[in-house]
């Protein structure tokens, strides 16, 4: 059972476009949503992440926009450039007791076309 | 510094074997998880090392372990290899605290024939 599910599971936009990605949760006890990117032969990496306690988290041309109550949560690429091509994962973890126990969604491959 | 290293890159194995898969975090990192990544599931999390203890763990079946070293090395075993274990094995390390950044190494390619 999926803890955290991401769609689309694949996009395709135009350079300059908008990348939008969304994740949603059930678990109410989650309170911390970091964003990975992924690029072929490589591990992911941390984007952005943010916290429950704020609405919208923006880094650059990357925003998480969280919505607490929808229980839902999206990574929205702005001017979005063939090297963003990558495959996106939101996670979400609960609580510091929880330690590093991340749940991954199902991941988007995000294709900029030039 | 040096990234988080895992070895092999590559594995070909058929059911029934055994199989060991090793990383080593980042230098002044203590603590080591593991996950694994199938195309459709994402990554799913294995288990998490801290100071030579699991200190968390998912949902697999006992079939998966693993250890930590002293210098924070970890390996994780998979016995009695079945075809559905055919993924890509990744290992992270952070710190030691919670809800840190992970940083994750390039994983081992694991084929079960």
């Amino acid at each position: 059972q999926q803890q955290v599910k991401q769609s689309p599971q694949s996009l395709i936009v135009q350079k300059g476009g908008i990348s939008i990605i969304n994740c949603a949760y059930e678990n109410t006890a989650f309170d911390y949503f970091p964003w990975y990117q992924q690029f072929p032969g490589k591990g992911p990496a941390l984007l952005i992440a943010i916290r429950p306690d704020v609405s919208e988290k923006k880094e650059g041309r990357f925003t998480i926009s969280f919505n607490k109550s929808a229980k839902q949560f999206s990574l929205h690429i702005m001017d979005s450039q063939p090297g963003d091509s990558a495959t996106y994962f939101c996670a979400a973890s609960m609580g510091t007791y929880n330690f590093n126990k991340f749940y991954f969604g199902s991941g988007t491959k995000l294709n900029v076309k030039p | 510094k040096a990234g988080v290293t895992q070895t092999p890159r590559y594995l070909i194995k058929t059911r029934g074997q055994q199989v060991t898969l090793s990383c080593s975090p980042i230098s002044g990192h203590r603590s080591v998880s593991w996950y694994q990544q199938t195309p459709g599931q994402g990554l799913q999390f294995l288990f998490e090392y801290f100071s030579e203890t699991q200190r968390n763990k998912g949902n697999f079946p006992g079939r998966f372990s693993g250890r930590q070293f002293s210098n924070s090395r970890s390996e994780m075993n998979v016995s009695t290899l079945e075809l559905g274990d055919s993924a890509l094995y990744l290992c992270a390390s952070s710190q030691g605290g919670s809800q840190e950044t992970q940083y994750f190494g390039p994983g081992t390619r694991l084929l079960v024939l």
